[in-house]
Protein backbone atom coordinates (compact mmCIF):
# COMPACT_ATOMS: atom_id res chain seq x y z
CA UNK A 1 0.00 0.00 0.00
CA UNK A 2 1.59 3.68 -0.20
CA UNK A 3 3.08 5.38 2.09
CA UNK A 4 2.42 9.13 1.36
CA UNK A 5 -1.01 10.31 0.08
CA UNK A 6 -0.64 13.75 -1.21
CA UNK A 7 -3.78 15.98 -1.39
CA UNK A 8 -4.98 17.85 -3.59
CA UNK A 9 -4.74 15.39 -6.51
CA UNK A 10 -4.79 18.57 -8.80
CA UNK A 11 -4.48 21.99 -8.26
CA UNK A 12 -4.83 24.72 -10.77
CA UNK A 13 -3.92 28.64 -9.76
CA UNK A 14 -3.29 31.89 -11.14
CA UNK A 15 0.41 33.47 -11.60
CA UNK A 16 1.58 34.98 -8.23
CA UNK A 17 -0.73 33.44 -5.94
CA UNK A 18 0.12 30.56 -3.32
CA UNK A 19 0.27 26.87 -4.18
CA UNK A 20 -0.21 24.36 -0.98
CA UNK A 21 0.14 20.63 -1.29
CA UNK A 22 -0.25 18.49 1.70
CA UNK A 23 0.95 14.68 2.30
CA UNK A 24 -0.27 11.97 4.61
CA UNK A 25 1.89 9.09 5.45
CA UNK A 26 1.69 6.27 7.63
CA UNK A 27 4.75 4.70 9.09
CA UNK A 28 6.87 6.69 11.35
CA UNK A 29 9.70 7.66 9.45
CA UNK A 30 13.20 9.36 9.47
CA UNK A 31 12.55 12.02 7.06
CA UNK A 32 10.61 13.25 4.69
CA UNK A 33 11.26 15.03 1.48
CA UNK A 34 9.62 16.66 -1.81
CA UNK A 35 10.42 16.01 -5.46
CA UNK A 36 8.96 17.82 -8.18
CA UNK A 37 8.29 16.34 -11.46
CA UNK A 38 8.20 17.97 -14.85
CA UNK A 39 5.97 16.08 -17.48
CA UNK A 40 6.78 12.50 -17.37
CA UNK A 41 10.40 13.37 -16.55
CA UNK A 42 12.92 11.99 -13.95
CA UNK A 43 12.01 13.74 -10.89
CA UNK A 44 13.86 16.65 -8.73
CA UNK A 45 14.86 17.19 -5.04
CA UNK A 46 12.96 20.13 -3.98
CA UNK A 47 13.88 19.86 0.21
CA UNK A 48 13.80 18.11 2.92
CA UNK A 49 13.05 17.74 6.95
CA UNK A 50 13.94 15.64 9.24
CA UNK A 51 11.40 14.09 11.60
CA UNK A 52 12.85 16.41 14.51
CA UNK A 53 12.01 19.27 12.59
CA UNK A 54 8.84 21.49 12.29
CA UNK A 55 9.51 23.57 9.12
CA UNK A 56 12.21 24.57 6.57
CA UNK A 57 12.34 27.34 4.03
CA UNK A 58 14.21 27.28 0.90
CA UNK A 59 13.65 29.93 -1.47
CA UNK A 60 9.85 30.64 -2.10
CA UNK A 61 9.44 27.14 -0.79
CA UNK A 62 8.22 26.40 2.27
CA UNK A 63 7.39 22.69 4.47
CA UNK A 64 5.99 21.33 7.69
CA UNK A 65 6.17 18.59 9.21
CA UNK A 66 3.87 17.23 11.88
CA UNK A 67 4.96 14.10 13.37
CA UNK A 68 2.14 13.78 15.63
CA UNK A 69 -0.38 13.89 12.56
CA UNK A 70 1.94 12.48 10.42
CA UNK A 71 1.37 14.81 7.75
CA UNK A 72 3.52 17.65 5.91
CA UNK A 73 2.64 20.36 3.86
CA UNK A 74 4.58 22.27 1.00
CA UNK A 75 3.94 25.91 0.42
CA UNK A 76 5.22 27.45 -3.33
CA UNK A 77 4.61 31.39 -2.61
CA UNK A 78 3.94 33.27 -5.62
CA UNK A 79 3.50 30.25 -7.96
CA UNK A 80 5.39 30.75 -11.68
CA UNK A 81 3.87 29.19 -14.65
CA UNK A 82 7.40 27.73 -14.66
CA UNK A 83 6.13 25.83 -11.57
CA UNK A 84 3.87 23.92 -13.43
CA UNK A 85 4.56 19.89 -12.54
CA UNK A 86 3.47 17.12 -10.51
CA UNK A 87 5.09 17.23 -6.58
CA UNK A 88 5.53 14.09 -5.15
CA UNK A 89 6.30 13.78 -1.08
CA UNK A 90 8.49 11.51 -0.13
CA UNK A 91 9.54 9.23 3.06
CA UNK A 92 12.17 7.67 4.43
CA UNK A 93 12.38 5.02 6.23
CA UNK A 94 15.69 2.78 8.11
CA UNK A 95 14.94 -0.64 7.92
CA UNK A 96 17.94 -3.05 6.32
CA UNK A 97 19.20 -0.43 4.16
CA UNK A 98 16.81 3.04 3.68
CA UNK A 99 13.58 2.78 2.32
CA UNK A 100 12.61 5.29 0.02
CA UNK A 101 8.41 5.66 -0.77
CA UNK A 102 6.57 7.58 -2.57
CA UNK A 103 3.01 9.12 -2.19
CA UNK A 104 0.59 9.85 -5.17
CA UNK A 105 1.37 13.24 -5.99
CA UNK A 106 -0.33 16.31 -6.97
CA UNK A 107 -0.44 18.15 -10.36
CA UNK A 108 0.25 22.03 -10.17
CA UNK A 109 -1.15 23.91 -12.86
CA UNK A 110 -0.12 27.84 -12.69
CA UNK A 111 -1.91 30.02 -15.11
CA UNK A 112 -0.35 32.74 -16.90
CA UNK B 1 26.83 15.94 -11.41
CA UNK B 2 25.66 12.86 -10.41
CA UNK B 3 24.44 11.02 -13.12
CA UNK B 4 21.39 8.28 -12.99
CA UNK B 5 21.23 6.77 -16.57
CA UNK B 6 18.37 4.38 -17.58
CA UNK B 7 19.36 1.95 -20.62
CA UNK B 8 16.45 2.66 -22.51
CA UNK B 9 14.30 5.65 -22.76
CA UNK B 10 11.42 3.59 -24.58
CA UNK B 11 11.14 -0.11 -24.74
CA UNK B 12 8.33 -2.24 -26.46
CA UNK B 13 8.67 -6.43 -25.54
CA UNK B 14 5.98 -9.37 -26.20
CA UNK B 15 4.25 -11.07 -23.23
CA UNK B 16 6.07 -14.02 -21.94
CA UNK B 17 9.47 -12.22 -23.03
CA UNK B 18 12.48 -11.59 -19.88
CA UNK B 19 13.24 -8.53 -19.60
CA UNK B 20 16.07 -6.26 -18.37
CA UNK B 21 16.20 -3.17 -17.76
CA UNK B 22 19.27 -1.62 -16.25
CA UNK B 23 20.07 1.54 -14.32
CA UNK B 24 23.86 2.78 -13.75
CA UNK B 25 25.08 5.28 -11.11
CA UNK B 26 28.39 7.39 -11.10
CA UNK B 27 28.41 8.76 -7.43
CA UNK B 28 29.11 5.61 -5.51
CA UNK B 29 25.74 5.13 -3.16
CA UNK B 30 24.74 2.58 -1.79
CA UNK B 31 21.19 2.81 -2.46
CA UNK B 32 19.37 2.10 -5.58
CA UNK B 33 15.71 2.33 -5.87
CA UNK B 34 13.42 0.62 -8.75
CA UNK B 35 9.83 2.22 -9.23
CA UNK B 36 7.10 2.29 -11.65
CA UNK B 37 4.67 5.01 -12.24
CA UNK B 38 1.17 4.71 -13.20
CA UNK B 39 -1.24 7.26 -13.72
CA UNK B 40 -3.25 8.72 -10.68
CA UNK B 41 -1.18 5.94 -8.08
CA UNK B 42 2.13 7.68 -8.06
CA UNK B 43 5.43 6.18 -7.82
CA UNK B 44 5.46 2.61 -6.56
CA UNK B 45 8.66 0.69 -4.69
CA UNK B 46 9.12 -2.66 -6.36
CA UNK B 47 12.74 -3.17 -5.45
CA UNK B 48 15.50 -1.33 -3.53
CA UNK B 49 19.20 -2.13 -2.70
CA UNK B 50 21.52 -0.87 -0.08
CA UNK B 51 24.49 -2.96 -0.99
CA UNK B 52 25.80 -5.16 -3.31
CA UNK B 53 23.72 -8.26 -3.87
CA UNK B 54 21.40 -7.16 -0.95
CA UNK B 55 17.98 -6.34 -2.00
CA UNK B 56 14.75 -6.17 -0.05
CA UNK B 57 11.23 -6.08 -1.78
CA UNK B 58 9.40 -3.04 -1.43
CA UNK B 59 5.42 -2.77 -2.15
CA UNK B 60 4.83 -4.57 -5.41
CA UNK B 61 7.51 -6.89 -6.25
CA UNK B 62 5.62 -9.67 -7.43
CA UNK B 63 6.79 -10.55 -11.14
CA UNK B 64 10.03 -8.65 -10.46
CA UNK B 65 13.59 -9.71 -9.74
CA UNK B 66 16.34 -7.66 -9.42
CA UNK B 67 20.23 -8.29 -9.43
CA UNK B 68 23.44 -5.86 -7.87
CA UNK B 69 26.45 -7.58 -9.08
CA UNK B 70 27.93 -4.24 -9.09
CA UNK B 71 27.64 -1.34 -7.06
CA UNK B 72 27.10 1.25 -9.80
CA UNK B 73 24.61 -0.83 -11.45
CA UNK B 74 21.39 -2.45 -10.60
CA UNK B 75 19.24 -4.34 -12.97
CA UNK B 76 15.34 -4.48 -12.98
CA UNK B 77 14.43 -8.17 -14.45
CA UNK B 78 10.71 -9.10 -15.31
CA UNK B 79 10.45 -12.84 -15.59
CA UNK B 80 7.82 -13.52 -18.20
CA UNK B 81 6.67 -9.98 -19.45
CA UNK B 82 2.76 -9.43 -19.16
CA UNK B 83 0.21 -6.67 -20.52
CA UNK B 84 -0.65 -5.21 -16.60
CA UNK B 85 3.69 -3.62 -16.53
CA UNK B 86 3.29 -1.77 -18.91
CA UNK B 87 4.22 1.57 -17.40
CA UNK B 88 6.86 4.62 -16.66
CA UNK B 89 9.84 2.76 -14.94
CA UNK B 90 12.00 4.46 -12.82
CA UNK B 91 15.51 4.45 -10.98
CA UNK B 92 16.72 6.30 -8.60
CA UNK B 93 20.11 6.09 -5.78
CA UNK B 94 20.66 7.68 -2.91
CA UNK B 95 23.96 7.82 -0.49
CA UNK B 96 21.70 7.24 2.41
CA UNK B 97 21.85 9.72 5.51
CA UNK B 98 19.56 12.37 7.03
CA UNK B 99 20.91 14.76 4.84
CA UNK B 100 20.89 13.46 1.51
CA UNK B 101 18.44 13.66 -1.80
CA UNK B 102 17.99 10.89 -4.49
CA UNK B 103 18.87 10.93 -8.00
CA UNK B 104 16.74 9.88 -10.61
CA UNK B 105 17.06 8.34 -14.14
CA UNK B 106 14.74 9.88 -17.09
CA UNK B 107 12.87 6.97 -17.36
CA UNK B 108 11.99 3.83 -18.95
CA UNK B 109 8.43 3.91 -20.73
CA UNK B 110 8.28 -0.23 -21.08
CA UNK B 111 5.03 -1.32 -23.33
CA UNK B 112 4.34 -4.89 -23.35
CA UNK B 113 2.12 -5.83 -25.93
Amino acid sequence: SQQGEEDPQALSIQEGENATMNCSYKTSINNLQWYRQNSGRGLVHLILIRSNEREKHSGRLRVTLDTSKKSSSLLITASRAADTASYFCATLLKSSGDKLTFGTGTRLAVRP
Amino acid sequence: DVKVTQSSRYLVKRTGEKVFLECVQDMDHENMFWYRQDPGLGLRLIYFSYDVKMKEKGDIPEGYSVSREKKERFSLILESASTNQTSMYLCASYSGGQRTEAFFGQGTRLTVV
